[in-house]
């Protein structure tokens, strides 16, 4: 199948500063990525889709400006994590699907935040 | 609403089948998936089935979907330690939107 890779796969940051998650298709063209946070011992939640060369569309609940999501091309989004806080300490997790929206989303080996 | 449920633990011994279940309530999902996760890793899709379809067959895996009672079941045939993981259900209930189950963690010992 195809390949997601996830950068970096752990950040630990102090409160207040920013962190930015890379999100990459290796072998095909992501038209859409997505992206999840999950909480230990929880399910995924959706945040945001994206599509490229567009702005997100973010769930309800889920800060904009909070998160912010660049997916500036067919191959790379990023979430960056604004004035982080202990509360953001989460699994953050992206998928990707190119093509039509029935097209299997492949998913990336997450990103391991930690908010000290 | 959206909700989607799975029990939290299953144990089984080698060899043995698993049957892991999920309910949902969303009577308007289109496909219904099951995902594998290893620790510290992102999902592995494992298989899934159009919401017309009672049954699907993939080697060792087992899908049972019963509409009626929006009730999804994986059965792991000849489970194996490999299998230990943490395995979610999902529904997609618009285009683009998969809502996750819970999550079971599949516990294999030899």
């Amino acid at each position: 199948g195809a390949v997601v890779s996830q950068h970096p796969s752990r950040v630990i940051c102090k409160s207040g500063t920013s962190v930015k998650i890379e999100c990459r298709s290796l072998d095909f063209q992501a038209t859409t990525m997505f992206w999840y946070r999950q909480f230990p011992k929880q399910s995924l939640m959706l945040m945001a889709t994206s599509n490229e060369g567009s702005k997100a569309t973010y769930e309800q609940g889920v800060e904009k400006d909070k998160f912010l999501i660049n997916h500036a091309s067919l191959t790379l989004s990023t979430l960056t994590v604004t004035s982080a806080h202990p509360e953001d300490s989460s699994f953050y997790i992206c998928s990707a699907r190119s093509g039509g929206t029935y097209n299997e989303q492949f998913f990336g080996p997450g990103t391991r935040l930690t908010v000290l | 609403g959206e909700d989607v449920e799975q029990s939290l633990f299953l144990s089984v011994r080698e060899g043995d089948s698993s049957v892991i279940n999920c309910t949902y309530t969303d009577s308007s999902s289109t496909y219904l998936y099951w995902y594998k996760q290893e620790p510290g890793a992102g999902l592995q899709l494992l298989t899934y089935i159009f919401s017309n379809m009672d049954m699907k067959q993939d080697q060792r895996l087992t899908v049972l979907l019963n509409k009626k009672d929006k009730h999804l079941s994986l059965r792991i045939a000849d489970t194996q330690t490999g299998d230990s993981a943490i395995y979610f259900c999902a529904e997609r209930v618009l285009a683009d939107k998969l809502i996750f189950g819970t999550g079971t963690r599949l516990q294999v010992f030899p």
